[in-house]
């Protein structure tokens, strides 16, 4: 069964630290990974994907996620956190459509909070 | 258009009476998801379309709820006799064709109260 796991329920990090939020993944087949940021009382904005190539993939505000085949994971990185990237972060992945209908398996979040 | 609508963006039930909630995809996906999301945190998924055909509806409870997506119509999702823990958030999604790289694009969610 595809799943989708977030250790950590919260993470804390100091405005203008770097922060790192986990995920690992367990999937049949390629995986076809997504992170997507909830603010409070708003819906689900996409900010990045990795599907093939580039382990590396850059996406919205400043984001980044590393894929690692080995180590079955997806952690999403900003360089220096602002105050205003607070907010509730989930991890995807995307099951094949030919099987499974392309529905997102989601993990349980992790909530962000960035200090001034 | 280029963001999905939902609405009513707040809906309040007594349990047992019937809710409706409507989804506008983007202009141009062909591809409809709704996930319930409850106790903040965990997202469930519903049903999906293909255009006007169901494709996948391995997450309805099926004595319960229903869905619609009709040709120049919002999508619908509705809940008879509504229960207490129906209370949660609806979104719904769309995507643009049935590959698995394609991106989920989703709307602001209803958020449904049964007292």
């Amino acid at each position: 069964a595809q799943s989708v796991a977030q250790p950590e329920d919260q993470v804390n990090v100091a405005e203008g630290n770097p922060l790192t939020v986990k995920c690992t993944y367990s999937v049949s087949g390629n995986p076809y990974l997504f992170w997507y940021v909830q603010y409070p009382n708003r819906g689900l904005q996409f900010l990045l994907k990795y599907i093939t190539g580039d382990n590396l993939v850059k996406g919205s505000y400043g984001f980044e996620a590393e894929f690692n085949k080995s180590q079955t994971s997806f952690h999403l990185k900003k360089p220096s956190a602002l105050v205003s990237d607070s907010a509730l972060y989930f991890c995807a992945v995307r099951v094949s459509i030919y099987n499974q209908g392309g529905k997102l398996i989601f993990g349980q979040g992790t909530e962000l909070s960035v200090k001034p | 258009g280029e963001e999905v609508a939902q609405t009513p963006k707040h809906l309040v039930r007594g349990e047992g009476q019937k809710a409706k909630l409507y989804c506008a995809p983007i202009k141009g996906h062909s591809y409809v998801f709704w996930y319930q999301q409850v106790l903040k945190n965990e997202f469930k998924f519903l049903i999906s379309f293909q255009n006007e055909n169901v494709f996948d509806e391995t997450g309805m409870p099926k004595e319960r709820f229903s869905a619609k997506c009709l040709p120049n119509s919002p999508c619908s999702l509705e809940i008879q006799a509504t229960k207490l823990e129906d209370s949660a958030v609806y979104f719904c999604a769309s995507s643009q064709s049935r590959t698995a790289k394609e991106t989920q694009y989703f709307g602001p969610g209803t958020r449904l109260l049964v007292l």
